[in-house]
């Protein structure tokens, strides 16, 4: 059965902290691996790995893939307040575009 | 700006009633569509994948006479929940791939909050 396990399940930090959310996976039919932040109403896209070590940035935010560990991860460096939130990974399957998601971590960042 | 525009965003409704959500692709085309499902603190359960001028495709334990789903043509998918009981209580989301080559993201619409009393 297709299956993405994040980790940690919640991170209490101070601002400017850096933080690593994990993420793994096993699924059969790999497309690609994405990540989503949730606040209080559904996810927004942040990124979209298909390619192993090639890293994705968007300001304070990154993250790669490594298709043969079948893992990725997402860094945030010095957090704030507002990232607050619960970050998820869902790999895409190749052949439905279903996407499986994971758990989520519940990210806290603390003035 | 959003590109999957989901509607109503809350309901507060009795028991029995049936519940119609909209999802819309604003600016492209969608012949997929994607309903999920979440529960308080939990993560985010797929329930079916609504395939315009199609029958849907439900995922397992999900009731097809329960969770009404038409998608009638290429930007809009409705969910109908019918004779809601307090149980179908829950955050409902859409989302919609832009395109059909499988290499752009999918976006969600802003979620149904249900609440049946």
């Amino acid at each position: 059965e297709d299956k993405v396990v994040q980790s940690p399940l919640s991170l209490v930090v101070h601002e400017g902290d850096t933080v690593t959310l994990n993420c793994s996976y096993e699924v059969t039919n790999f497309r690609s691996l994405l990540w989503y932040k949730q606040e209080k109403k559904a996810p927004t896209f942040l990124f979209m790995l298909t390619s192993s070590g090639i890293e994705k940035k968007s300001g304070r935010l990154s993250s790669i893939l490594d298709k043969k560990e079948l893992f990725s991860i997402l860094n945030i460096t010095a957090t704030q307040t507002g990232d607050s939130a619960v970050y998820l990974c869902a790999v895409a399957d190749y052949n439905t575009d279903k996407l499986i998601f994971g758990t989520g971590t519940r990210l806290q960042v603390f003035p | 700006g959003a590109v999957v525009s989901q509607h109503p965003s809350r309901v507060i409704c009795k028991s029995g009633t049936s519940v119609k959500i909209e999802c819309r692709s604003l600016d492209f085309q969608a012949t997929t569509m994607f309903w999920y499902r979440q529960f308080p603190k939990q993560s985010l359960m797929l329930m079916a994948t609504s395939n315009e001028g199609s029958k849907a495709t439900y995922e397992q334990g999900v009731e097809k006479d329960k969770f009404l789903i038409n998608h009638a043509s290429l930007t809009l998918s409705t969910l109908t929940v019918t004779s809601a009981h307090p149980e179908d209580s829950s955050f409902y989301i859409c989302s919609a791939p832009i395109g059909t080559d499988g290499n752009q993201p999918q976006h969600f619409g802003d979620g149904t909050r249900l609440s049946i009393l």
